[in-house]
């Protein structure tokens, strides 16, 4: 089966930057979506299309995706971007259409 | 914008059935996949299924083929997900999402308020 590998914690000091990986197999070749999670709330769309931000977005989240990994990057790191994490792959003419990763838990010491 | 509103709390036991449901206002409904997610207490995000109203064109992850029922009402612009006999184990928040546009790779740019469902055994 199609898996997203993501370490499940990170932490980083705030104004330091911190990096979340999402692997598989060829990742590269597939468009990756990151959203964000926090408590008791419904995600949020923080990159797609492997680079892009939506509005409303900080230029601090931004995103990577080459080979066997993508990397959701949030640079300047803020205690209001201590959340959970989840990369995401969607393609409707593949045999495992979509499927999220194993999200990663940042937190801001 | 797309704006989704999930039916409520369901209280159920198990062996009931149960239909959950997802109204989608504020654009088309038939021109954007709308995908159902799982979330366990203290767990990750899980794919269930994925529908494009405009011809019901359904996706089931394999983890969930048979044990959940995904359909469309365009005439009430609203999704559903339905299970004919619940158990324990989906105790869980439901989360519909729906695509930024009709591509096959779209993000979800907007998602539901999420239904909680408990199951009793």
């Amino acid at each position: 089966s199609y898996v997203l590998t993501q370490p499940p914690s990170v932490s980083v000091a705030p104004g330091k930057t911190a990096t979340i990986t999402c692997g598989e197999y060829n990742i590269g070749d597939k468009s990756v979506h990151w959203y964000q999670q926090k408590p008791g709330q419904a995600p949020v769309l923080v990159v797609f299309y492997d680079t892009d931000r939506p509005s409303g977005i900080p230029e601090r989240f931004s995103g990577s995706n080459s080979g066997n990994t993508a990397t959701l990057t949030i640079s300047r790191v803020e205690a209001g971007d201590e959340a959970d994490y989840y990369c995401q792959v969607w393609d409707s003419s593949s045999a495992h259409p979509l499927v999220f990763g194993t999200g990663t838990k940042v937190t801001v010491l | 914008e797309a704006l989704l509103v999930q039916s409520g709390t369901e209280v159920k036991k198990a062996g009931e059935s149960l239909k959950i449901s997802c109204r989608n206002s504020g654009y088309s409904f038939s021109d954007f996949w709308i995908a159902w997610v799982r979330q366990k207490p203290g767990e990750g995000l899980e794919w269930m299924g994925i529908i494009y109203p405009g011809d019901s064109d359904i996706r089931y992850s394999p983890s969930f083929q048979g044990l959940v029922t995904i359909s469309a009402d365009k005439s009430i612009s609203t999704a559903f997900l339905q299970w004919t006999s619940l158990k324990a184990s989906d105790n869980a928040m439901y989360y519909c999402a729906t695509g930024a546009t009709a591509s096959g790779t779209t993000p979800f740019d907007h998602w539901g308020q999420g239904t909680l469902v408990s199951v009793s055994a």
